[in-house]
């Protein structure tokens, strides 16, 4: 298993133009969210999917939207891109749902993360 | 509200010191609380979590409830500890994971 995996690595973008980053995990995990990261900040929860078709507002949702067509793939898109978006931007994924998961022991797996530059 | 506060950025010991790292949360039902670590250049992973009551590389980490407290602690610190540690609560709305600010770890020789 690759376990979640994120493209790209890296990216530059100027203020204004779009992109979407990429995540997919080959887990079958129902589970997926993305967090940006930011200097004491910590982890900050922008979008989560609890399953195919499912998805749901975190913490900083603005400027950013997500889907998930299939179990493998959320991608995160950034509509109009914004220096205030500099940031590193971490996918996650784990096991089970929102029902399954209140005290199971499941672990949640976070890709490499991608490090984005809005200019 | 959910809330987890790391009130300490950085921690800086010496080789062979204890380590706390503090977690506070803010949650109003029965919460389950995990320590997350991020290694230079690594991803994040599960450290421990309080419901498994096991001690993970030397750490371990007691959820005090009526302090809401979930601090991280080493009787004594390596090297190797030395990273970014994350404190995160699961609550029941939507089985969300939120983190708190982060403490960074640095262990000297």
């Amino acid at each position: 298993n690759a376990g979640v995996t994120q493209t790209p690595k890296f990216q530059v973008l100027k203020t204004g133009q779009s992109m979407t980053l990429q995540c997919a995990q080959d887990m079958n995990h129902e589970y997926m969210s993305w967090y940006r990261q930011d200097p004491g900040m910590g982890l900050r929860l922008i979008h989560y999917s609890v399953g195919a078709g499912i998805t749901d507002q975190g913490e900083v949702p603005n400027g950013y939207n997500v889907s998930r067509s299939t179990t493998e793939d959320f991608p995160l898109r950034l509509l109009s891109a914004a220096p205030s978006q500099t940031s590193v931007y971490f996918c996650a994924s784990r096991r089970s749902g929102v029902g399954a998961w209140r005290g199971s022991t499941d672990t949640q797996y976070f890709g490499p993360g991608t490090r984005l530059t809005v200019l | 509200a959910q809330r987890v506060t790391q009130p300490e950025k950085l921690l800086s010991v010496f080789k062979g010191a204890p380590v706390e790292l503090k977690c506070n949360y803010s949650y109003s039902g029965s919460p389950e609380l995990f320590w997350y670590v991020q290694y230079s250049r690594q991803r994040l992973q599960l450290l421990l979590r309080h419901i498994s009551r096991e001690s993970i590389k030397g750490f371990t980490a007691d959820l005090n409830k009526g302090e809401t407290s979930f601090h991280l602690k080493k009787p004594f610190a390596q090297e190797e500890d030395s990273a970014m540690y994350y404190c995160a609560l699961k609550g029941n709305q939507g089985g969300k994971l939120i983190f708190g600010q982060g403490t960074e770890l640095s262990v000297k020789p």
